[in-house]
């Protein structure tokens, strides 16, 4: 069955540094997401990508966060300059359509020390 | 704005007994209901959806939840808890044509022998 798929699973990078996370979506899916969950609490929504662009983003995307699909698999979030705060687990996730359901992948574990 | 309440934040049952988390949403226009299920370590995955038509869904693993419009409300239930099925349990909202999937704040499920 196919997969949403992440690397890395764990990430440490120190406070101000630039992370990229990646993601390889469904291969017949059209739209993209990245959601994070902080240790404990609800996964919150972060951004919605389609057609190469982004669709939606919450308050939590600010100028620090930016997303890209460089190629037809790949799509990627980078965190420009981390905070302690950006320490969670980020969840991509795709879909055929909206809004049918969501295909989460495994996560990537970001520390920030 | 669009909400996702889950009542108790932690449910414990014996095995056997029936399991049932509770969920409750606020939304201007009927929307689309997902429970998902993450066990530790791992990504979200899909339980159940509604959509439209038949307001009882079934989803994997004997779970089925009831869309109730009247009380805005979509409860999970399983008949008979397993050892297996102790996780976090999250309950999701899509608006109609909307990008952005809103979390309740989850709802741990354990299981007693």
């Amino acid at each position: 069955e196919p997969e949403v798929t992440q690397t890395p699973s764990h990430q440490v990078t120190q406070m101000g540094q630039e992370v990229i996370l990646r993601c390889v979506p469904i291969s017949n899916h059209l739209y993209f997401y990245w959601y994070r969950q902080i240790l404990g609490q609800k996964v919150e929504f972060l951004v919605s990508f389609y057609n190469n662009e982004i669709s939606e983003k919450s308050e939590i995307f600010d100028d620090q966060f930016s997303v890209e699909r460089p190629d037809g698999s790949n799509f990627t979030l980078k965190i420009r300059s981390t905070k302690l705060e950006d320490s969670a687990m980020y969840f991509c996730a795709s879909s055929t359509a909206v809004p049918y359901e969501q295909y989460f992948g495994p996560g990537t574990r970001l520390t920030v020390t | 704005a669009q909400s996702v309440t889950q009542l108790g934040s932690h449910v414990s049952v014996s095995e056997g007994a029936l399991v049932l988390l509770r969920c409750n949403y606020s939304s201007s226009v009927p929307p689309y209901l997902f429970w998902y299920v993450q066990y530790p370590n791992q990504g979200l995955q899909l339980l159940l959806k509604y959509t439209t038509g038949a307001t009882l869904v079934k989803g994997i693993n004997g779970f089925e939840a009831e869309f109730k419009k009247s009380e805005t409300s979509f409860h999970l239930t399983k008949p008979s808890a397993h050892m297996s099925d102790a996780a976090e349990y999250f309950c999701a909202v899509i608006n109609t044509g909307g990008f952005k999937t809103i979390f309740g704040a989850g709802t741990r499920l354990f299981v007693k022998a």
